[in-house]
């Protein structure tokens, strides 16, 4: 069974710029959360997504947003790039369905450098 | 507010010895517990996860003990490998949501 994709690994974009980022969960898995690490902040979340709706949502501005297909992908934008925005993005999928608790399971993440 | 606390940066110890990495909560709303192992530049992989109603899980040489009322848990790992080197980090999450709330990690160190 795949895990969870993200594309690309590695981007670099300059300060102003727009970027998207990709996640496809583990097949069934209806949950798509977004966290970003970076050396200062740890793991920090941003959202999740569930059945193509926004369920929870972390303490950033309204220039990271993001949005699920009804074939549970899920993207991530971040506007007007700062060079703060540095860091890895991860994204993670669960079934995310019903008040029983399961795991999460994350994909490789996604580099980002803003120059 | 770090409402997840790690708070050993660090552990070194010895292949074939017992690694014990501790993590602090303080929202008694958190009812479900993960541990995950990260390599730089990775996703972190998940190791093993506690619910509340259970004060241990094991699954292999990975035993997590959770005492509620002092709101504490540790990964226990048994025996210690080289492989095991990586950052730790443990993560909570509470009913009906799948936001999790990570530590800070703790960098563990295993010598052959």
């Amino acid at each position: 069974k795949a895990g969870v994709t993200q594309t690309p690994r590695y981007l670099i974009k300059t300060r102003g710029q727009q970027v998207t980022l990709s996640c496809s969960p583990i097949s069934g898995h209806r949950s798509v959360s977004w966290y970003q690490q970076t050396p200062g902040q740890g793991l920090q979340f941003l959202f999740e997504y569930f059945s193509e709706t926004q369920r929870n949502k972390g303490n950033f501005p309204g220039r990271f947003s993001g949005r699920q297909f009804s074939n549970s992908r899920s993207e991530m934008n971040v506007s007007t790039l700062e060079l703060g925005d540095s860091a890895l993005y991860l994204c993670a999928s669960s079934l995310g369905s019903g008040r029983g608790n399961t795991e999460a399971f994350f994909g490789q993440g996604t580099r980002l450098t803003v120059v | 507010d770090q409402q997840v606390k790690q708070n050993s940066p660090s552990l070194s110890v010895q292949e074939g010895r017992i690694s014990i990495l501790n993590c602090d909560y303080t929202n008694s709303m958190f009812d479900y517990f993960l541990w995950y192992k990260k390599y730089p530049a990775e996703g972190p992989t998940f190791l093993i996860s506690i619910s509340s109603i259970k004060d241990k899980n094991e699954d292999g040489r990975f035993t997590v003990f959770l005492n509620k009322s002092a709101k504490h848990l540790s990964l226990h790992i048994v025996p210690s490998q080289p492989g095991d080197s990586a950052v730790y980090f443990c993560a909570a999450r509470a009913t009906g949501f799948q936001k999790l709330v990570f530590g800070t990690g703790t960098r563990l160190l295993v010598s052959p």
